[in-house]
């Protein structure tokens, strides 16, 4: 069954250090999204991509780099990372950005922490 | 800029009762909206989705929406509610084909027994 999955489920960072998310679809769609999660503010996009080799910012990129290397993965950069960013991070994939057929699939999320 | 409320953070229901979850959108034209589920420890899933037509959509599990655009509003229903059920509620909304999807806060709904 297509899946997009997440690796770290749970990371433990520092203050000022550097932290990489990693995502990974086998639903062989060309789009992939990176959000966070935060109580009272639903899912916020952060960078996105259509496709192998490009990355998008979404709207709220201060801080994040995003790199989509394949088709398949696509890693979420924090290079100093804040206490911040301590929130959960969702990595998406979906097939046609464009209206009606607009459905996202997600993966289980990770959380991070910055102490 | 397009925009979506959910006006309540949390709702318990009794298993059995009926249910409805509110959703009002912010958009100059009919939008594209969305319901989604993230159940514990677990990533968003796709409940239903609306454009044009019968403003009644049915989604998944029982769920349905009602598309008002007089009330500017997507509301979620179930008849009979499920412990199952309970799970953190998003409504989403595009306000055209190549806008980006933009999520409510999200509703958290509890199903006692």
């Amino acid at each position: 069954e297509a899946a997009v999955t997440q690796s770290p489920r749970n990371k433990v960072a520092v203050t000022g250090g550097k932290v990489t998310l990693s995502c990974n679809q086998t639903n062989n769609h060309n789009n992939m999204y990176w959000y966070r999660q935060d109580t009272g503010h639903g899912l916020r996009l952060i960078h996105y991509s259509y496709g192998a080799g490009s990355t998008e910012k979404g709207d709220i990129p201060d801080g994040y780099k995003a790199s989509r290397p394949s088709q398949e993965n696509f890693s979420l950069i924090l290079e100093l990372a804040t206490p911040s960013q301590t929130s959960v991070y969702f990595c998406a994939s979906g097939d046609a950005p464009w209206g009606f057929y607009a459905e996202q699939f997600f993966g289980p999320g990770t959380r991070l922490t910055v102490l | 800029a397009q925009s979506v409320t959910q006006p309540d953070a949390r709702v318990t229901v009794s298993e059995g009762a009926s249910l409805q979850l509110r959703c009002k959108y912010s958009s100059s034209v009919t939008p594209y909206l969305f319901w989604y589920v993230q159940y514990p420890r677990q990533g968003l899933q796709l409940l239903l989705k609306y454009y044009s037509g019968d403003p009644v959509v049915q989604g998944v599990n029982g769920f349905e929406a009602e598309f008002s655009k007089s009330n500017s509003s997507f509301h979620l229903r179930k008849a009979s509610v499920h412990w199952s059920d309970s799970a953190v509620y998003f409504c989403a909304v595009k306000a055209s084909s190549f806008s980006k999807l933009v999520f409510g806060q999200g509703t958290s709904l509890s199903v006692v027994p």
